[in-house]
């Protein structure tokens, strides 16, 4: 299994502000995922993270938005820019165990925007 | 977008009684289905990863069902206990990407 540590776990922001959210792997991982799920919704991909590469984003997510680094195998960041009240939302980052075919999860960032 | 859906959206259980939930997919394009359990503040947690039709899993008191034709799965507990208090999430599969549902969030009361 993979264990994945996530940070910060948890913030409060200000409309028009940024947050970096960190994502660290055990192990070292192809592809690295990044979920969104706002209140009371499913957990929505926003991006797949390739190392070496450009992060290919789902449709509705942009890039300038929820610009995304990659800058090795175990670890990513994801950058919520310019956040307003409707970016409040649990953020995740995932991997996938291709043998398995089973995902782990980090245990989220918990944003408010006010 | 595929459409996961999960009814109910959420169950009260009293402690020591089974209850069971349902999760619906497409059923065209399927790769594999998977189950999650997220407490609160933790990482979600794979349960079950189900590929063939008429899948049976278990796991301790546990288990699911998978019927790809008809595109539905049902996770069952058994003799639930305060610490299945959680959200039930399932996952569908189509090639690399999953798709969730909103999740069955289950409170066991003592």
């Amino acid at each position: 299994s993979a264990v994945i540590s996530q940070k910060p776990s948890r913030d409060i922001c200000q409309r028009g502000t940024s947050l970096t959210i960190q994502c660290q792997v055990d192990s070292q991982v192809t592809m690295m995922f990044w979920y969104r799920q706002q209140p009371g919704q499913s957990l929505t991909l926003i991006a797949t993270a390739n190392q070496g590469s450009e992060a290919t984003y789902e449709s509705g997510f942009v890039i300038d938005k929820f610009p995304i680094s990659r800058p090795n195998l175990t670890f990513s960041t994801l950058t919520v820019s310019n956040m307003s009240p409707e970016d409040s939302s649990i953020y995740l980052c995932s991997v996938r165990d291709r043998t398995k075919n089973i995902q782990y999860f980090g245990a989220g960032t918990r944003l408010s925007v006010l | 977008i595929l459409n996961v859906e999960q009814s109910p959206q959420s169950l009260h259980v009293q402690e020591g009684d089974s209850t069971n939930f349902t999760c619906s997919f497409p059923s065209s394009n399927f790769y594999a289905l998977h189950w999650y359990r997220w407490e609160t503040a933790k990482s979600p947690e794979a349960l079950f990863v189900m590929t063939l039709n008429g899948d049976e899993k278990k796991k301790g008191r546990i288990s699911a069902t998978l019927n790809t034709k008809e595109g539905y799965s049902y996770l069952y507990i058994k003799g639930s206990q305060p610490e299945d208090s959680a959200t039930y999430l399932c996952a569908f599969m189509d090639d690399y990407k999953l798709s969730f549902g909103a999740g069955t969030t289950v409170t066991v009361r003592a």
